[in-house]
């Protein structure tokens, strides 16, 4: 079956505007994370979605950044008034519900100039 | 929330064993620990997982030990396809998922 699928899977934009991230999750897996690498580093976690609820957003790095999950399938990931240092590669896993293991999808890479 | 540490780099020769290890302080009772393998420009991929004690798939090995505060990745007979970044992940506490450092292993002919 198809695996997580991500897009865009490039997004260069311009300092100050919005940026929408899109996941589409494994269909049945009932939990969704987003991550973020920066160059050279490793995985940030960021936010959990179990169904369409985050229970946590203290992931999130600042107020510019909001997640949203509708119908236990899509995930959006926005990111207002964007900043270079957010520039990175934002990824997204699925897992199913009962199982620990999440599967990856090729993540966005974000370059904000 | 727990830490993950694991060593930045490693070489290795082809056929050799190789093992990577994982510390992680504060893993949360339940929780399972799992290695994931990353190439340049793609998503991590799954390898194994395991609660305690040893696990062993047709890829690779996990040992943990009874304190369940590191855990070692055993990779058989390593190729240069190997080459990759490694990181292991535990959840920590609720509700947040904590990646190693990762260790980027560089396999040589």
């Amino acid at each position: 079956g198809a695996g997580v699928s991500q897009s865009p899977s490039n997004k260069v934009t311009e300092k100050g505007k919005d940026v929408e991230l899109r996941c589409d999750p494994i269909s049945g897996h009932t939990a969704l994370y987003w991550y973020r690498q920066s160059l050279g580093q490793g995985l940030e976690f960021l936010i959990y979605f179990q169904g369409n609820s985050a229970p946590d957003k203290s992931g999130l790095p600042s107020d510019r950044f909001s997640a949203e999950r509708t119908g236990g399938s899509v995930s959006t990931l926005t990111i207002q008034r964007t900043q270079q240092e957010d520039s990175a590669v934002y990824l997204c896993a699925s897992r199913y519900m009962g199982q620990e293991t999440q599967y990856f999808g090729p993540g966005t890479r974000l370059l904000v100039l | 929330l727990a830490k993950t540490t694991q060593p930045i780099s490693m070489d290795s020769y082809e056929g050799q064993e190789v093992n990577i290890t994982c510390s992680h302080n504060n893993i949360a009772t339940n929780d399972y620990i799992t290695w994931y393998q990353q190439f340049p420009s793609q998503g991590p991929r799954f390898i194994i997982q395991g609660y305690k004690t040893k696990v062993t798939n047709e890829v690779a090995s996990l040992f943990i030990p009874a304190d369940r505060k590191s855990s070692t990745l055993s990779l058989p007979r390593v190729s240069l396809s190997d080459t990759a970044v490694y990181y292991c992940l535990v959840a920590s506490g609720t509700y947040k998922y904590i990646f190693g450092t990762g260790t980027r292993l560089k396999v040589l002919a």
